[in-house]
């Protein structure tokens, strides 16, 4: 089964700066998915990023980019330029041939003024 | 932008109720999905559906649970009898490609169930 591990429970970055965050999955498959989502208080999920295995290319959507590690099977999600509304709960997720998102345990991002 | 639309947005019950929480997913969209997420934990995966039947179940999807789509459009997760440990946000979600591979998962806003 496939596993994803996010390491920092919680992270903090000063708005206008540059935070990363971790994320590592375990898997045998070589064709998945993988995604980044955010959870602000309202408790919605919503798509930041979404990276495709075949893909050597890092998926880019505006201030959100991901580091894409397939050898290591890594995943980070790098945040520029910090805003105020960026603060919320991210998940690491998984999609594989299993056709279900794994998610991993989150990473609380606090936004400091 | 299509949405998938959730109702209740909270709901709750006695130990023992049953409880339909609905689920109108993306018009267009094939797979279903229901997860859960207790208060404080991960978001962990329930059940898909695919074609009018169930493709993947969790161990966490036992007979207390069932799915149905009864009229094309909406999409029910049914928990026969509450427990305690049932208290959690459900949140559907839909995606459009079909079996060969994968889109994006558009989740609803959830409903919290709370179980008294």
């Amino acid at each position: 089964a496939q596993t994803v591990t996010q390491s920092q429970p919680e992270m903090s970055v000063q708005e206008a700066e540059t935070v990363t965050l971790s994320c590592t999955y375990d898997t045998s498959e070589s064709d998945y998915y993988l995604f980044w989502y955010k959870q602000p208080p309202s408790r919605q999920m919503i798509l930041v990023i979404r990276q495709e295995a075949y893909k050597q290319q890092n998926a880019t959507e505006n201030r959100f980019s991901v580091n894409f590690q397939k050898a290591a099977k890594s995943f980070s999600l790098k945040i520029s330029d910090s805003q105020l509304g960026d603060a919320a709960m991210y998940f690491c997720a998984y999609f594989g041939s299993a056709r279900q998102l794994t998610f991993g345990s989150g990473t609380q991002l606090t936004v400091l003024p | 932008e299509p949405e998938v639309t959730q109702t209740p947005s909270h709901q709750v019950t006695q130990m023992g109720q049953e409880v339909i929480l609905r689920c109108v997913p993306i018009s267009n969209h094939l797979y279903f999905y229901w997860y859960r997420q207790i208060l404080g934990q991960k978001v962990e995966f329930l059940v898909s559906f695919y074609n009018n039947e169930i493709s993947e179940k969790s161990e966490i999807f036992d007979d207390q649970f069932s799915v149905e789509r009864p009229d094309g459009s909406n999409f029910t997760l049914k928990i026969r009898s509450t427990k305690l440990e049932d208290s959690a946000m459900y949140f559907c979600a839909s995606d459009d490609r079909g079996p060969s591979g994968a889109n994006v998962l558009t989740f609803g806003a959830g409903s919290r169930l709370t179980v008294l």
